[in-house]
């Protein structure tokens, strides 16, 4: 069946780097674009970031531009989040959602179950 | 950035009540490019409706979406026990950035 997959998250000190990874299995995984979205204890949902599905088209919210990349490895059928000079802000939980389309932004119809960072000294 | 606003921020009803759950946007969404989600305690969101009024597959007919332009509403006829969550909706229209409504909380009265 469709499945994303995260990994990665813990608990970080400020200013610290982690990577989030997310597999997926159950469709083609080359064929569509994927986003990082997360969610504050307590909050709603924010939009992080987004890559195209062969990996040329990346977006950013502003909270994390400039500190997040985010990447594709389509051969592992694995989308990664590397996170850099993390803030208590970015402390939320992490969910890679797989984009209805291929090249531009649109809706989520897959989601992972998340994965949480806390970002705390 | 189009700026989302659901309304109310909680709705309290009993089973089998009609539940409608308002989202308007700061500007118009192009092409009515905007999906509803579901969220449980402890899950992650659900795909309900996109393209304003599509439901999503595996979706039951109880719920649907309608709505053009700055005002979009998610209409659920008859809650069942398991629709009691909180709901979001989400432009995709004039991005980037994609932007969430911060959330409608349908509760058990």
């Amino acid at each position: 069946q469709l499945q994303l997959v995260e990994s990665g998250g813990g608990v970080v000190q400020p200013g610290r780097s982690l990577r989030l990874s997310c597999a997926a299995s159950g469709f083609t995984f080359g064929r569509y674009a994927l986003h990082w979205i997360r969610q504050a204890p307590g909050k709603g949902l924010e939009w992080v970031a987004f890559i195209s599905y062969d990996g040329n088209t990346e977006y950013f919210a502003d909270s994390v531009k400039g500190r997040f990349t985010i990447s594709r490895d389509n051969s592992k059928n694995t989308l990664y989040l590397q996170m850099t000079s993390l803030r208590a802000e970015d402390t939320a939980f992490y969910y890679c959602a797989r984009d209805r389309g291929h090249d531009a932004p649109h809706f989520m119809d897959v989601w992972g179950k998340g994965t949480p960072v806390t970002v705390s000294s | 950035e189009i700026v989302l606003t659901q309304s109310p921020g909680t709705l309290s009803l009993s089973p089998g009540e009609r539940a409608t759950l308002s989202c308007r946007a700061s500007q118009s969404v192009r092409s009515s490019y905007l999906a509803w989600y579901q969220q449980k305690p402890g899950q992650a969101p659900r795909l309900l409706v996109y393209g304003a009024s599509s439901r999503a597959t595996d979706i039951p007919d109880r719920f649907s979406g309608s709505g053009s332009g700055t005002d979009f509403t998610l209409t659920i006829t008859r809650l069942e026990p398991e629709d009691f969550a909180v709901y979001y909706c989400q432009q995709y229209g004039n991005t980037p950035p994609l932007t969430f409504g911060q959330g409608t909380k349908v509760e058990i009265k």
